[in-house]
């Protein structure tokens, strides 16, 4: 299994151009997320999704769009990117909502800079 | 609603020193518990996770924690710092899902150095 993987690595965009990031996997997990990674702040939760066609807002959703059409992507789009969208974008996967400690799988990230 | 305070920024540690790095959380609820390790441009590994059959929990790499209700504590230690230990940390909570609601809550992270 190649786990969770994130295309593109690394993306400089110019201020309010639009992009999609990519996330796919292959361990057929329902629950996939997007988090932001900001320095001293921790992970912070931007969109999941508990399964093909079910998508929900976390705590900064504001710019971004996610969908989910399949158990296995789930794309990022950034509709016009702002500087304070600059940032490191993981995706992750769980199984499911049931089991309570079940872990959560990350991508390896991707480097997203606005100028 | 759950949350997470780690309570160092940095730790900066001798190889072959003990690493103890401390996290308290909040929750109303039985809360499930990682701790996960991002080194340099790397994505986030899980190190252990609480799962209530033990309050002593072993990861990998020599990396234990242990579950303390009363204090609302999951520290994590390992006696022996090696070079390869440097990196950031991650306390993460969690309570149990609720319908479709289910989102992790993250500490800030402990960046680690090991001094040669």
């Amino acid at each position: 299994n190649a786990g969770v993987t994130q295309t593109p690595k690394f993306q400089v965009l110019k201020t309010g151009q639009s992009m999609t990031l990519q996330c796919a996997q292959d361990m057929n997990h329902e629950y996939m997320s997007w988090y932001r990674q900001d320095p001293g702040m921790g992970l912070r939760l931007i969109h999941y999704s508990v399964g093909a066609g079910i998508t929900d807002q976390g705590e900064v959703p504001n710019g971004y769009n996610v969908s989910r059409s399949t158990t296995e992507d789930f794309p990022l789009r950034l509709l016009s990117a702002a500087p304070s969208q600059t940032s490191v974008y993981f995706c992750a996967s769980r199984p499911g909502l049931a089991g309570t400690y079940n872990e959560q799988f990350f991508g390896p990230g991707t480097r997203l800079t606005v100028l | 609603a759950q949350s997470v305070t780690q309570l160092d920024s940095h730790v900066s540690v001798s190889e072959g020193t003990p690493v103890l790095l401390r996290c308290n959380y909040s929750s109303s609820y039985s809360p499930s518990l990682f701790w996960y390790v991002q080194h340099p441009n790397k994505g986030l590994q899980l190190l252990l996770k609480y799962t209530s059959a033990a309050t002593l929990v072993k990861g990998i790499n020599g990396f234990e924690a242990e579950f303390k209700k009363s204090e609302t504590s999951f520290h994590l230690t390992k006696p022996s710092a090696h070079m390869s230990d440097a990196a950031e940390y991650f306390c993460v909570v969690s309570d149990p899902p609720r319908g479709n609601d289910y989102k992790l809550s993250f500490g800030a992270g402990t960046t680690v150095t090991v001094r040669a």
